[in-house]
């Protein structure tokens, strides 16, 4: 299996930050990659596929990149509806893997 | 708008079998789209469980050893999970889900339904 190792486990910031999550793969998934936003008692939602492409609906302060091992999403700027956890998966092979998770608290 | 929604036992007995069912409404099952199982409980957090297409064709994580089935049922427009001989590690949150892109299982899931609570215990 492809593990997916998520950094940081907890993102500690203020609205109007920056923010940056993380996501290594343990193998090449080229850009075989979606990141989403959880939050309490809810369904995942897709952010992100093919590691920057925008889900539709989804605002633009929301970015991703990499291909290959390492991956980034990047907020622009920390708006009140994003304090959530977000995941990574790689959708490159099976079984599907999903990263641990990144909770963004707030500061 | 597509929406799915699980129902099913919230408690099994070990060595019991899970069973699930997915209801789909404002799309059908036999779009090419493929239809998945995911999990999550505390200690292990979003595991993939498995998935299958309009044609019966199936995929399955491994961890599973085979105890999980998928099924489509066309004419009441549901899949269902059947999961054996259960233990207390399959305690979990359990959504099901559609990809995003037809035609390919290569994507994310874009519709989920809002999960739905098993707990596994005597």
């Amino acid at each position: 299996d492809i593990q997916m190792t998520q950094s940081p486990s907890t993102l500690s910031a203020s609205v109007g930050d920056r923010v940056s999550i993380t996501c290594r793969a343990s193998q090449d998934i080229a850009i075989w990659m979606a990141w989403y936003q959880q939050k309490p008692g809810k369904a995942p939602k897709v952010l992100m596929y093919k590691a920057s492409a925008l889900e539709s609906g989804v605002p633009s302060r929301f970015s991703g990149s990499g291909s290959g091992t390492e991956f980034t999403l990047t907020i622009s700027s920390l708006q009140p509806d994003d304090f959530a956890t977000y995941y990574c998966q790689q959708y490159y092979s099976y079984p599907r893997t999903f990263g641990q998770g990144t909770k963004v608290e707030m500061k | 708008h597509v929406q799915l929604q699980e129902s099913g036992p919230g408690l099994v007995k070990p060595s019991g079998t899970l069973s699930l069912t997915c209801a789909v409404s404002g799309g059908s099952i036999s779009d090419t789209h493929w239809w998945i199982w995911v999990r999550q409980s505390p200690g292990k957090g979003l595991e993939w469980i498995g998935e299958i297409y309009p044609t019966g064709s199936t995929n399955f994580n491994p961890s599973l050893k085979s105890r999980a089935a998928i099924s489509a049922d066309k004419p009441n427009n549901q899949f269902s999970l059947k999961l054996t001989s259960v233990t207390a590690a399959d305690t979990a949150i359990y959504y099901c889900a559609r990809s995003l892109h037809p035609d390919t299982a290569m994507g994310p899931y874009d519709y989920w339904g809002q999960g739905t609570l098993v707990t596994v215990s005597s």
